[in-house]
């Protein structure tokens, strides 16, 4: 069944190391998205990519990087800049504007 | 500014119950689509149901509906016959274009849905 994959569903991060979450998607969609969700803030943008090789920055990009080397495949990494990375990140992808998103199961980020 | 609100952070209701969340936004676009969300305990999201803003028909998918007030720019959903697998977070969104063909999700706050038995 067409889907997307995130892992692992559970990241534990020290301070100061990067993280990466995978995100893969078997749907052909081109646009892909990552957002966070933290508790009664809903969910925000960090990184979109519309295309293989190119991306853009959301409304809360600053301590996140992305690649998008492969349509399939758009990793999230976390890194040691992002203050507060505590949270839930769910990973989308879309077909086209009238369709909205599918989204994955999310990875659940904690720092210890 | 783009927004959408949910003025209702939690609602209950009692099984077989009908139930009505609220959503309102706000957009200078003529033409939009908006969303709603299902997100249960498992906090996997899942689409219930959308609706493009110049068809003027509510959209209808089997027990969930929606009541689409394009001048009032309020777009609320309501859940007949609810059950206990309907608990869950539900969010309304609207698709906001971000030029260059790209579009993103805007999200409200979230409505935190229990059907009690």
């Amino acid at each position: 069944d067409g889907g997307i994959t995130q892992s692992p569903k559970y990241l534990f991060r020290k301070e100061g190391q990067n993280v990466t979450l995978s995100c893969e998607q078997n749907l052909n969609h081109d646009a892909m998205y990552w957002y966070r969700q933290d508790p009664g803030q809903g969910l925000r943008l960090i990184y979109y990519s519309q295309i293989v090789n190119d991306f853009q920055k959301g409304d809360i990009a600053e301590g996140y990087s992305v690649s998008r080397e492969k349509k399939e495949s758009f990793p999230l990494t976390v890194t040691s800049a992002q203050k507060n990375p505590t949270a839930f990140y769910l990973c989308a992808s879309s077909p086209g504007t009238a369709y909205g998103y599918t989204f994955g199961s999310g990875t659940r980020l904690t720092v210890v | 500014a783009q927004t959408v609100t949910q003025s209702q952070p939690e609602m209950s209701v009692q099984e077989a119950e009908t139930v009505t969340l609220s959503c309102t936004y706000d957009t200078s676009e003529s033409n939009y689509y908006l969303f709603w969300y299902k997100q249960p305990p498992s906090r996997q999201m899942i689409l219930v149901i959308r609706q493009e803003a110049y068809k003027q028909q509510n959209a209808t998918e089997n027990r969930f509906s929606v009541n689409f007030q394009k001048a009032a720019k309020s777009f609320s959903l309501k859940i007949s016959d609810s059950q206990l697998g309907d608990t869950a977070m539900y969010f309304c969104a609207f698709m906001k274009p971000l030029g260059g063909g790209a579009q993103k999700l805007v999200f409200g706050q979230g409505t935190r849905l229990t059907i009690n038995p």
